[in-house]
């Protein structure tokens, strides 16, 4: 499968814990997007991501939220001390190149539950 | 007032009808314009880009009007797949960032 890799799909924290979410860009792509999906609500826009750079985080909550894309290995949304309200569906995007008529291509999506 | 609004329906049609979704968006500096489709929640799914002279893809027709800020999705001959929800998204409202914005989505539901 050549497309966008999330994983893990399903992920459940106790509040307090840390949640890591992990995205593998399509072949050949190298800018990722991180968007989070409230319950009935539309994606918003966190993330904008290349190699080894944040390009755009202004969507990105200021306190325990935290993105990186390595020159090795997937790009990772790292949120700490999760609350209940960071239950959402985060889906993760790429592009080959970061001009805005490029269509993002997205991943399945990590569906995160805070119990 | 939203950054890209659409009417959230739902829409319910039978097979083999046209339907025709409306978008507005506000900063009429938005330099890029797509349809994806979402169904139940799973990952948006890229429909078609929208172009200023209109474009077709089979069934599916997008037109953009710039002047108006305004963004439309025709479909024609309506099938049960098509059911779905249909997201107008829109690219640089925010002066060349490359972020989606996202409506909150038409509701499509095709029936027998």
């Amino acid at each position: 499968n050549a497309g966008v890799m999330q994983n893990p799909r399903h992920l459940v924290r106790r509040r307090g814990q840390e949640a890591r979410l992990r995205c593998s860009p399509m072949k050949g792509h190298s800018h990722v997007y991180w968007y989070r999906q409230l319950p009935e609500e539309g994606l918003k826009f966190m993330v904008y991501l290349q190699k080894e750079n944040i390009i755009d985080e202004s969507g990105m909550p200021k306190e325990r939220f935290s993105a990186e894309f390595p020159k090795e290995g997937p790009s990772i949304l790292r949120i700490q001390q999760v609350v209940r309200g960071d239950s959402a569906a985060y889906f993760c995007a790429s592009s080959r190149q970061g001009s805005s008529n490029q269509p993002q291509h997205f991943g399945d999506g990590t569906r995160l539950s805070i119990l | 007032r939203k950054e890209v609004e659409q009417d959230p329906g739902p829409f319910n049609v039978p097979e083999g009808a046209t339907v025709a979704f409306n978008c507005t968006y506000s900063n009429s500096a938005s330099q890029s314009f797509f349809w994806y489709r979402q169904d139940c929640r799973k990952e948006p799914k890229l429909l078609m880009s929208v172009y200023s002279s209109g474009n077709e893809d089979g069934r599916f027709t997008a037109q953009l009007n710039r002047a108006s800020q305004y963004i439309s999705l025709l479909i024609r001959d309506s099938k049960l797949s098509d059911s779905a929800t249909y997201l107008c998204v829109v690219n640089g409202l925010t002066g060349g960032g490359n972020k989606l914005t996202f409506g909150t989505g038409t509701q499509l539901k095709v029936e027998l």
